[in-house]
């Protein structure tokens, strides 16, 4: 079964841009991920699926800010013109044999 | 508009019982396996459970395994989630999700309900 592994906290400053990592388990690589974020006191929300190619698809209405890409077992999420909304928890999942499995989470801050 | 929400969270006894449920509309709920992930307060998420399409295949973390039941309705398009033997460690935020088909295997988690909470506590 896939870990995932995230950075607990990262900080940028408003209208900056940011790089967020999800490290998939040795021997995993060619796993395909999701990004979700959770703003503070809210539900998850999905935000795009990543394939280890780099293909991916963007969930509906989420701003082409949000970039991903992958290199190895590495997945990134990248935001570009940090908004203060962009504030939150960003979760990355993924999922094998019928379990799914969350990466512990990166607490984003906007400065 | 996508819709899941989540109800019968509350406030139950160690080794108590709760029924959750997850209305969905604006889609069709018989079409699309479904996901209850949980987040303990402060935490992160945690995969609970999940459920087939037609209700035949059911799946379980460690954690819930022979505690809870996940399972569905479609004529009433609603998901349960039964949970049984209540522990403090299920104190958490349960939320319903429907799985998003991928393209290539399996499925992702592509849009979430709003959460009910769940308190275990004496």
């Amino acid at each position: 079964q896939p870990v995932l592994t995230q950075s607990s906290s990262a900080s940028a400053s408003l209208g900056s841009s940011v790089k967020l990592t999800c490290t998939l388990s040795s021997g995993h690589s060619s796993y395909i991920i999701a990004w979700h974020q959770q703003q503070p006191g809210k539900a998850p929300r999905y935000l795009m699926r990543l394939e280890g190619s780099g293909r991916y698809n963007r969930g509906s209405g989420v701003p082409d800010r949000f970039s991903v890409s992958s290199s190895g077992t590495d997945r990134y999420l990248s935001i570009s013109n940090l908004q203060s909304e962009d504030e939150a928890d960003y979760y990355c999942e993924t999922w094998d044999s019928n379990t799914r499995v969350f990466g512990g989470g990166t607490k984003l801050t906007v400065l | 508009e996508v819709q899941l929400v989540e109800s019968g969270g509350g406030l139950v006894q160690p080794g108590g019982s709760l029924r959750l449920s997850c209305a969905a509309s604006g889609f069709t709920f018989s079409a699309y396996a479904m996901t209850w992930v949980r987040q303990a307060p402060g935490k992160g998420l945690e995969w609970v459970a999940a459920i087939s399409a037609d209700g035949a295949g059911t799946y379980y973390a460690d954690s819930v395994k022979g505690r809870f039941t996940i399972s569905r309705d479609n004529s009433k398009n609603t998901l349960y989630l039964q949970m049984t033997s209540l522990r403090g460690e299920d104190t958490a935020v349960y939320y319903c999700a429907r799985n998003q088909p991928d393209p290539i295997s399996g499925s992702y988690l592509g849009c979430w309900g709003q959460g009910t909470l769940v308190t275990v506590s004496s």
